[in-house]
């Protein structure tokens, strides 16, 4: 069974940073790309960041690009999103999720609010 | 970027209705559409993959339809446990991009 489990978030300063993980379990990490979304309080859901199941290409939402960086490392089935220059208008629920194309399973989320 | 249009933002179902929700598409996307639904708190269920194809392990009740720039998802006699949020994604080009969501309530 899929498990995705998101970790990291908390309250940070504006200009701040933060690094979230996504634990993977239940299929092989290694084969797979994955994504991060976000959906801040009251509003809909945005895709950040995609990265290839080798790390080969990344792909990034405009309003982040710059600031923020996916990665990942296949030994420890675990993804990554490096945070920087953090700005009020990044709070949010920030879900990682599987899949090659789309984003198929989704973790729970971890909630990263920007606030001074 | 490719802009989905969802509607109905929100609808009121009683259980036993065939229930429509829209997603329309600012330029061509063949089937690179996907489905999900989310309850609060829980994570997101993926239930229709490349516009038409049921996800395995989701019931049959739930359908999708369309090509191109419109596309529906159905639900047939919907039951008191589909209150949920549904919302589309296309995938056909970066920047993925999301419908604005549905809300579903059961009566």
């Amino acid at each position: 069974q899929v498990q995705l489990v998101e970790s990291g978030g908390g309250v940070v300063q504006p200009g701040g940073s933060l690094r979230l993980s996504c634990a993977a379990s239940g299929f092989t990490f290694s084969s797979y790309g994955m994504h991060w979304v976000r959906q801040a309080p009251g509003k809909g859901l945005e895709w950040v960041a995609f990265i290839r199941y080798d790390g080969s290409n990344k792909y990034y939402a405009d309003s982040v690009k710059g600031r923020f960086t996916i990665s990942r490392d296949n030994s420890k089935n675990t993804l990554y999103l490096q945070m920087n220059s953090l700005r009020a208008e990044d709070t949010a629920v920030y879900y990682c999720a599987m899949g090659s194309s789309g984003p198929d399973y989704w973790g729970q989320g971890t909630l990263v609010t920007v606030s001074s | 970027e490719t802009t989905l249009t969802q509607s109905p933002a929100f609808m009121s179902a009683t259980p036993g209705d065939k229930v429509n929700i829209s997603c329309k598409a600012s330029q061509d996307i063949d089937d690179d559409m996907n489905w999900y639904q989310q309850k609060p708190g829980e994570a997101a269920i993926f239930i229709i993959q490349e516009a038409t194809t049921l996800v395995p392990g989701i019931p049959p009740r739930f359908s999708g339809s369309g090509y191109g720039t419109d596309f529906t998802l159905t639900i047939n006699n919907i039951e008191s446990e589909d209150a949920a949020y549904y919302f589309c994604l296309q995938h056909d080009n970066f920047p993925l991009t999301f419908g604005g969501g549905t809300k579903v309530e059961i009566k």
